[in-house]
């Protein structure tokens, strides 16, 4: 098994619509999990970090199930702009604890 | 406020011939810095990372090198390149864990 494995779509959504992937690890021990956005021949920046309890940023809402081991992203009343690679990114420890998945990509539709 | 630079951010190099892709970061002191490659298709994959001057962690023995000769200088370098060097080069610092900055990239391809 991976250790960070994302569906990698293409996710076809109508603007305005809700969407959520999901992001599966395999080490129980990770310790910090984040999802980042990448655009097309751009550097990845940082979107949000997952709390245990989730968490919400404006249309973003980021839950963690570690009895499951799997994080998601649920955008709603999706835009245009929000057309981009969601990369799942699970910390296990130390500088280099860092692992990102292969990212979902996301194509909002007008 | 922190800033990265990276450069160039592209670069056509023939197989066989070096390579030196220079980052830099300003407005903060003491970085972990990191190196990391995206090849088409594929995820991120993690080059090399420091934590200070002089210290370099490899996580891909390669034809690559990594240096850090300034707490805010990070090298990547090779002297002869392969065809599979090919990628999107991308350079990073953080001083908390998880929270990566990243530099614009650099999209390399050997020919």
């Amino acid at each position: 098994r991976k250790e960070v494995e994302q569906d990698p779509g293409p996710f076809n959504v109508p603007e305005g619509a809700t969407v959520a992937f999901n992001c599966t690890y395999s080490n129980s021990a990770s310790q910090s999990f984040f999802w980042y956005r990448q655009d097309c021949r751009k550097e990845p920046k940082l979107l949000m970090s997952v709390y245990s309890s989730g968490n919400e940023d404006g249309r973003f809402t980021a839950q963690l199930n570690r009895a499951s081991q799997y994080i998601s992203l649920l955008i709603r009343d999706s835009k245009l702009s929000d057309s981009a690679t969601y990369l799942c990114v699970v910390l296990r420890g130390g500088a280099d604890g860092l692992t990102f998945g292969k990212g979902t990509h996301l194509i909002i539709q007008p | 406020s922190q800033t990265i630079h990276q450069w160039p951010a592209t670069l056509v190099q023939p197989v066989g011939s070096p390579l030196s892709l220079e980052c830099t970061v300003e407005g903060t002191s003491n970085p972990n810095l990191y190196w990391y490659r995206q090849a088409a298709g594929r995820g991120l994959q993690l080059l090399f990372y420091s934590v200070g001057i002089g210290q370099i962690s490899s996580e891909v023995p390669q034809n690559l090198s990594a240096s850090r000769p300034q707490d805010r200088q990070f090298i990547l370098s090779s002297k002869k390149l392969l065809l599979s060097d090919s990628g999107f080069y991308l350079c990073a610092w953080s001083l908390r864990a998880g929270q990566l900055f990243f530099g614009s990239g650099t999209q390399l391809s050997v020919l």
